[in-house]
């Protein structure tokens, strides 16, 4: 089973910010089969990346996407207040999928 | 526009048994695989069960093997999760997931879409 860490656990930013949040895994992902989802309180996930770098239908341009192997990144250059939740990887290149703990970003 | 809902959340006692139920809309159901993960405070998010979009294959977590079962009703747009010798882990909020058609296998799929989710609470 591939674990994923998510660091740090909480980003305090403010709107404006660029936000940088990492996800590693403990075995490389083929194919960098890799997903981010963002979670508010009370809703269920949505995704926003897939493919390590693709974004889902929807999804702003500000939100992006990188890596491969073992060390990706999601990336929002500019936070706008609506993104402040937690944010989760998911890897799905081998069964069982496994999700990280969730970094929160939080407003300054 | 795709809507996933789930029913048949509840208390109950451990041992006992609950049926979940997702109905699905604005899509051909019996196009995509579906899939149930749970979510827990403490354990975070864990995929639970997935079946195929004919309802042919099935795969479970471990530790729900041989006390889950999952299936569907392609004719309701409906997928279930029988869940039987329920324990006091198993408390969590239960969510219905379609799979990103296309991308992931079946027993590992991304999750495009998302139910509101059902929580599940075991004690006694």
């Amino acid at each position: 089973e591939s674990v994923l860490t998510q660091s740090p656990g909480t980003l305090s930013s403010s709107p404006g910010e660029r936000a940088t949040l990492s996800c590693r895994a403990s075995q490389s992902l083929s194919s960098s089969s890799l997903a981010w989802y963002q979670q508010k309180v009370g809703q269920a996930p949505r995704l926003l990346i897939y493919g390590a770098s693709s974004r889902a239908t929807g999804i702003p341009d500000r939100f992006s996407g990188s890596g491969s192997g073992t060390d990706f990144t999601l990336t929002i250059t500019r936070l706008e207040p609506e993104d402040f939740a937690v944010y989760y990887c998911q890897q799905y290149g081998s069964s069982p999928v496994t999700f990280g703990q969730g970094t929160k970003v939080e407003i300054k | 526009e795709v809507e996933l809902s789930e029913s048949g959340g509840g208390l109950v006692q451990p041992g006992g048994s609950l049926r979940l139920s997702c109905a699905a809309s604005g899509f051909t159901f019996s196009l995509y695989a579906m899939t149930w993960v749970r979510q827990t405070p403490r354990k975070g998010l864990e995929w639970v069960s997935s079946i195929s979009s004919s309802g042919d294959n099935t795969y479970h977590t471990d530790s729900v093997k041989g006390r889950f079962s999952i299936y569907r009703e392609n004719s309701k747009n409906t997928v279930y999760l029988q869940m039987n010798s329920l324990r006091a882990e198993d408390t969590a909020v239960y969510y219905c997931a379609r799979k990103f058609y296309g991308i992931g296998a079946d027993a590992s799929p991304v999750f495009e879409y998302w139910g509101q989710g059902a929580l599940v609470t075991v004690s006694s």
